[in-house]
């Protein structure tokens, strides 16, 4: 079936590095964008950052430009995001979410992977 | 950035009854705008895109509606397993994707 699973997660100390993975499967993964979105606890969504089908495009949300890397390798059905520079503030779930081709909505999500900063 | 505010922020109904969400953009979105149900300790689910289609598996109770910069999500008859909390969510060309803050839709 239709799948992502997020790995990655841990405690990690601020100022830290941390890479996180999604494994897709059940769909052809070259064909879609994909995003990471985030949410603190107890906190609502915030959207990440996202990569086009053929990695050609990229963008962030302002939080964590410059300090963020996302990714993918369409051979192997995965995604990345490499957190540099980890802030308190970036203590949240992360999930991956596969964005639609037919319209601009995030129809398969991981369940997420946990991600710490703290001393 | 668009910021979408949603309201209520809380709103407590009986199963049966029908709930009304907000959602306000703080520009046009034209129709990009999409709802999600999160429940507790899960991820978000897809239930409304492009303002007004229901994805795949979404029963009909749930609508969506508007245009421009209001929206509004209807339940027509809130079954047990709707109370949960509702997030709207845009995007907009070269702009971040953004999120409402999220209504928590409780039991009475």
């Amino acid at each position: 079936q239709v799948q992502l699973v997020e790995s990655g997660g841990g405690l990690v100390k601020p100022g830290g590095s941390l890479r996180l993975s999604c494994a897709a499967s059940g769909f052809t993964f070259s064909d879609y964008y994909m995003s990471w979105i985030r949410q603190a606890p107890g906190k609502g969504l915030e959207w990440v950052s996202y990569i086009s089908s053929s990695s050609s495009y990229t963008n962030y949300a302002d939080s964590v430009k410059g300090r963020f890397t996302i990714s993918r390798d369409n051979a192997k059905n995965s995604l990345y995001l490499q957190m540099n520079s980890l802030r308190a503030e970036d203590t949240a779930v992360y999930y991956c979410a596969r964005k639609m081709i037919s319209a601009d909505a995030f129809d398969i999500w991981g369940q997420g992977t946990m991600v710490t900063v703290s001393s | 950035e668009i910021v979408l505010t949603q309201s209520p922020a809380t709103l407590s109904l009986s199963p049966g009854e029908r709930a009304t969400l907000s959602c306000r953009a703080s520009q046009s979105v034209s129709s990009y705008l999409a709802w999600y149900q999160q429940k507790p300790g899960q991820a978000p689910r897809l239930l409304i895109y492009d303002a007004s289609n229901r994805a795949t598996g979404i029963p009909a109770r749930f609508s969506g509606s508007g245009s421009g910069t209001d929206f509004t999500l209807t339940i027509s008859s809130l079954e047990p397993e709707d109370f949960a909390v509702y997030y709207c969510q845009q995007r907009s060309n070269w702009l971040p994707d953004t999120f409402g803050q999220g209504t928590k839709l409780e039991i009475k």
